[in-house]
This record gives structure tokens, C-alpha cells and sequence, in this order.
């Protein structure tokens, strides 16, 4: 198992687009955590699921932001109608529940840039 | 300490110099803290996970200690290398059931040769 992979790693789009956004976790983990990073700032909680459960969103996820984790293995980020403070690293973590005290395994992001 | 802060924000050191720096967070309803690691274009690395009030973790050159009654937590870095030059986060857990991390805005390491 490589890690957690995000896709695409990079993306520019309209204000006003819809983009998509995918992670892998690693496997075996059934917690999977979105965080967002604006510039300057330190990584902010937008959502998490165990297993395909979403439990819990964080205020900043508004209502043109939707997660799914179908079949609790990968999970999408969907942003409808782009603005231009979306623009941000998406970073998505996972972690297995079998323990607690553990690291979150973290993707190398996928940095948006809306114009 | 309502939010997650780190300090200085940035930190040039020489090769082989030693340095430090701060998180503090919030001590009520403290769980855990975390330190992550993260190089441009990578990922972030986790590097400690502690809970406990005195605890002390070590990894090659880097250590963190932990004091959760007055809410702040040192990294040391000794004798500093080039690979070393990262971005460095703290983390802090309050919420036992969805152990999501509240982040500080990090300290940027930079390493001089």
C-alpha cells in the first residue's frame, strides 16, 4: 500500500464550475477526514466519515460542498458553483478506528485555483 | 489560549545548529496533540502523537515535549540538516469521538547550508 493518494493534485477552473475532487485512503482505515488550507492559514476540519457514514460537517462547509464516501472505500469532495475563496489545498486523511492516540494519514492535497 | 498558535512563524537556522519552537493550545478539554512534518509538495508526515502531561517522544534528532496543564508543546530539532527545512504543525485533539485536528498556522523551517 502506497499511502493515501489524491487526484487530480492540481486544478484550475471558472468561477462558477463545478469540480470534483477524489481521495484513496489506505485501506484497511475506515476513517476518512477532508480538511481545507487557505493561504497563510493552518489546515481547517471540513468533514469526516466512518466507514460511508458522514458524521460530522464542519460550518465551513456550505451547501455547495458535498462529500460522499460510497461503500466506505474512496470518497469525493464536490464543489458546486465555484467562488473565487474556494480557492485552497484540499487535504484528505485517513486512520484506522482499531486504536486510538494514532496519526492521521494525510494525501499530498489537491490545490484549487478558481479564476 | 482559545485557538491553536505556533511560534515564530518562520526560522532560518544554520546546518547543524540546534533549534525550538512553540505550540499552544487550548487546555481545557484537551485529548491529544499532534506534530506533523510537511515538506512542499509532499505530504504531511506525522511525527508524534502525545496525550499525556510530561510526556516526551524522540525520533532521530527530533523530539517533542508536552505540558497540557498550561497548553503548550516544543519541538527541538538537533543539529539541523538541509532535509529538515519543512513546514511544521501542531495539532490538537478535543473531541475523543471524531478526533479531528484543530491545526496552528505552522512554523516554516528553513535550513542554511
Amino acid at each position: 500500500d502506497t499511502g493515501v493518494s489524491q487526484n487530480p493534485r492540481h486544478k484550475i477552473t471558472k468561477r462558477g464550475q463545478n469540480v470534483t475532487f477524489r481521495c484513496d485512503p489506505i485501506s484497511e482505515h475506515n476513517r476518512l477526514y477532508w480538511y481545507r488550507q487557505t493561504l497563510g492559514q493552518g489546515p481547517e476540519f471540513l468533514t469526516y466519515f466512518q466507514n460511508e457514514a458522514q458524521l460530522e460537517k464542519s460550518r465551513l462547509l456550505s451547501d455547495r460542498f458535498s462529500a460522499e464516501r460510497p461503500k466506505g472505500s474512496f470518497s469525493t469532495l464536490e464543489i458546486q458553483r465555484t467562488e473565487q475563496g474556494d480557492s485552497a489545498m484540499y487535504l484528505c486523511a485517513s486512520r484506522t478506528t482499531g486504536a486510538t492516540l494514532v496519526e492521521q494519514y494525510f494525501g499530498p492535497g489537491t490545490r484549487l485555483t478558481v479564476t | 489560549i482559545l485557538n491553536v498558535e505556533q511560534s515564530p512563524q518562520s526560522l532560518h537556522v544554520q546546518e547543524g545548529d540546534s533549534t525550538n519552537f512553540t505550540c499552544s493550545f487550548p487546555s481545557s478539554n484537551f485529548y491529544a496533540l499532534h506534530w506533523y512534518r510537511w515538506e512542499t509538495a509532499k505530504s504531511p508526515e506525522a511525527l508524534f502523537v502525545m496525550t499525556l502531561n510530561g510526556d516526551e517522544k524522540k525520533k532521530g534528532r527530533i523530539s517533542a515535549t508536552l505540558n497540557t496543564k498550561e497548553g503548550y508543546s516544543y519541538l527541538y530539532i538537533k543539529g539541523s540538516q538541509p532535509e529538515d527545512s519543512a513546514t511544521y504543525l501542531c495539532a490538537s485533539v478535543s473531541n475523543f469521538g471524531n478526533e479531528k485536528l484543530t491545526f496552528g498556522t505552522g512554523t516554516r523551517l528553513t535550513i542554511i547550508p
